[in-house]
């Protein structure tokens, strides 16, 4: 089992550009979501998506968007990038909803905003 | 709003220290997970807790609900346990800290 994959590993762009990170989860699992850590800061929610639709969202903008696929892959979108979208982006999978099971990582996509 | 605070924010140690590493949070949860995270960035979930104490190899976990703190140690530290140790409580979704950064010298 290949756990969590995201791609691309590291990501340079200039800013205005748009960019799309994905994530596989974990075999088994359904629900993925998506986290934001800047430097020296925790993981902070951007959303989570279960059965194609968006289900939570954390406090970010509507430059922010995802999918979901059938086979419960999943894509974050980021339109107009900022010099301050520069992070790790993080996806976590689980098998349900609500995190009452354990959640496993990617190995995350460094976005670098120029 | 739920946040989650964790101490102390760096922390070096000798090999063969023991380690205390700690997390409160400000609302009722359902579980809490630690996570240890490597330069790199990838990180691997730890543990899940609800309630007590759980042990992995030299890793424990506590959790007092009531209280609402978590402490998570190593015993015996080793210089390959150097890294990001971050807490999660989770209600309808993970809400992390920012992590307690652990570097660990020979």
């Amino acid at each position: 089992d290949a756990g969590v994959t995201q791609s691309p590993t590291h990501l340079i762009k200039t800013r205005g550009q748009q960019v799309t990170l994905r994530c596989s989860p974990k075999s088994g699992h359904d629900t993925v979501s998506w986290y934001q850590q800047a430097l020296g800061q925790g993981p902070q929610f951007i959303f989570q998506y279960y059965e194609e639709e968006e289900r939570q969202r954390g406090n970010f903008p509507d430059r922010f968007s995802g999918h979901q696929f059938p086979n419960y892959s999943s894509e974050l979108n980021v339109n107009a990038l900022l010099l301050g979208d520069s992070a790790l982006y993080l996806c976590a999978s689980s098998a349900t909803m609500n995190w009452d099971t354990e959640a496993f990582f990617g190995q995350g996509t460094r976005l670098t905003v120029v | 709003k739920n946040e989650v605070e964790q101490s102390p924010q760096n922390l070096t140690a000798q090999e063969g220290e023991f380690i205390t590493i700690n997390c409160s949070y400000s609302v009722g949860i359902s579980a809490l997970h630690w996570l240890q995270q490597h330069p790199g960035g990838g990180i691997v979930s730890l543990f899940m807790l609800s309630s007590g104490k759980k042990k992995h190899g030299r890793l424990i976990a506590t959790i007092n609900i009531q209280e609402k703190h978590s402490s998570l140690h190593i015993t015996a530290s080793h210089p390959r346990d150097s890294a990001v140790y971050i807490c999660a409580s989770h209600t309808d979704k993970l809400i992390f800290g920012t992590g307690t950064r652990l570097q660990v010298f020979p």
